[in-house]
Formats: C-alpha cells, structure tokens, sequence
C-alpha cells in the first residue's frame, strides 16, 4: 500500500513551457486534491475532484487545469508556467467519513519556474 | 471565509521539554487535522481530530469545538520533533484551510 505517490519529485521549467503532474492513491479514495505551498506559508487549496469524471476549482485555480480520468489518478496541468508557479505541490486524497474527510498528503513536487 | 490562526508563530526547545501549540478557527468546522512537515518537507499526519482528546505516544490533542480552539501538547521533546506543526480545517467536506504554521526547533 504506497498511499498517494507523486511524479515527478523535482523539475525546472522555463517560462511559457507546459508540465503535467500526476498523483495517483491506492487506497480506493473518492476525493483527490492538489494544493500548492509556498515559503512560509500553509497550503492552499489549487482543484480538488470529489469523484471520477469530476473536477472543482479550490482558492488559487488561475493558471492550472486538473483531470480525473479514472478515480486513482489526478492530473494538474500547467499550459504556460510563470515565474509566480514556482512551489511546492502536494496531492492528497481522501474517503467519506461521518462528519469531514482526513486528507491524507503526497510527497510533493517541487517545481522551479525560470 | 474561515480564519485559522496558530500561536505561537516560532518556538525553541531544549531536548526533553514540554510544549503546547495553540489553533484557533473563526467557525464550525467538520474536520481538524494536525500535520507535522519535517525538514524534508514531508506532511506527516498527526491527528484527525474534529473534537475530544486523541493521544498518540508523546503527543495529544484535544479540540474543542464549541469554543473553537485545538491544541496540540508535545511532551519530552526530541529533536525529531522540529519542523513546522500546521492546523487545517474543513468546513464543506472538500478544502482543508490551513493556518501559517508553528516553527518548532529543539536542540540537544
């Protein structure tokens, strides 16, 4: 059980390239999450997807898009990157409980936009 | 929006002290977790903990939720505990909202 995996761990980008960063979960989860967390700062909230074929904008959408082809995966596309996406990128993942959902949280991307 | 707010900002610790991390938020909420992100930048999960009292070897936690405040006691420090401890809460069921964080740093 690897939990939520994130590829790739590093990469630098020149302004105006494209990327794609994929998450993937093994634990069955129905909502999927991409944050962004820059220096000194907590984590907010990019797109999340609380099913399969379904996607949302969170806080800070501009600039990103997300897909969620098939429930174990989500991807955050970048089509032009700035300067201003340099951070780090967290996936997370989580299941219905009773009252709220525990996310539970990737690796990160670290991501360097020259 | 809700507001989540952690005191204190940054705290020292000598090895094997005690310490309690603060987190108020501004509403009701469904869901309160406490994440550790150690200095690789991984987020460790601490606790999920919406109310009540949660212990889990040095650590514990207890929110309460009526008055809006969560608490996080580390007892006997080690200096595997420094890092950056985060509050997050959820109010929809969808987005955690995370406050700014305490900067823990013990030394031996």
């Amino acid at each position: 059980n690897a939990g939520v995996t994130q590829t790739p761990k590093f990469r630098v980008l020149k302004t105006g390239q494209s990327m794609t960063l994929l998450c993937a979960q093994d634990m069955n989860h129905e909502y999927m999450y991409w944050y962004r967390q820059d220096p000194g700062m907590g984590l907010r909230l990019i797109h999340y997807s609380v099913g399969e074929g379904t996607t949302a904008k969170g806080e800070v959408p501009d600039g990103y898009n997300v897909s969620r082809l098939k429930k174990q995966n989500f991807l955050l596309g970048l089509e032009s990157a700035a300067p201003s996406q340099t951070s780090v990128y967290f996936c997370a993942s989580s299941y219905s409980t009773s009252g709220g959902h525990e996310q539970y949280f990737g690796p990160g991307t670290r991501l360097t936009v020259t | 929006g809700i507001q989540v707010e952690q005191s204190p900002p940054d705290l020292i610790l000598q090895e094997g002290a005690n310490s309690t991390l603060r987190c108020n938020f501004s509403d009701s909420v469904n869901n309160l977790q406490w994440f550790h992100q150690n200095p690789w930048g991984q987020l460790i999960n601490l606790f999920y903990i919406p109310s009540g009292t949660k212990q889990n070897g040095r650590l514990s936690a207890t929110t309460v939720a009526t008055e809006r405040y969560s608490l996080l006691y580390i007892s006997s420090s080690q200096t595997t505990d420094s890092g950056v401890y985060f509050c997050a809460v959820d109010q929809a069921g969808t987005a955690l909202i995370f406050g700014k964080g305490t900067t823990l740093s013990v030394s031996s």
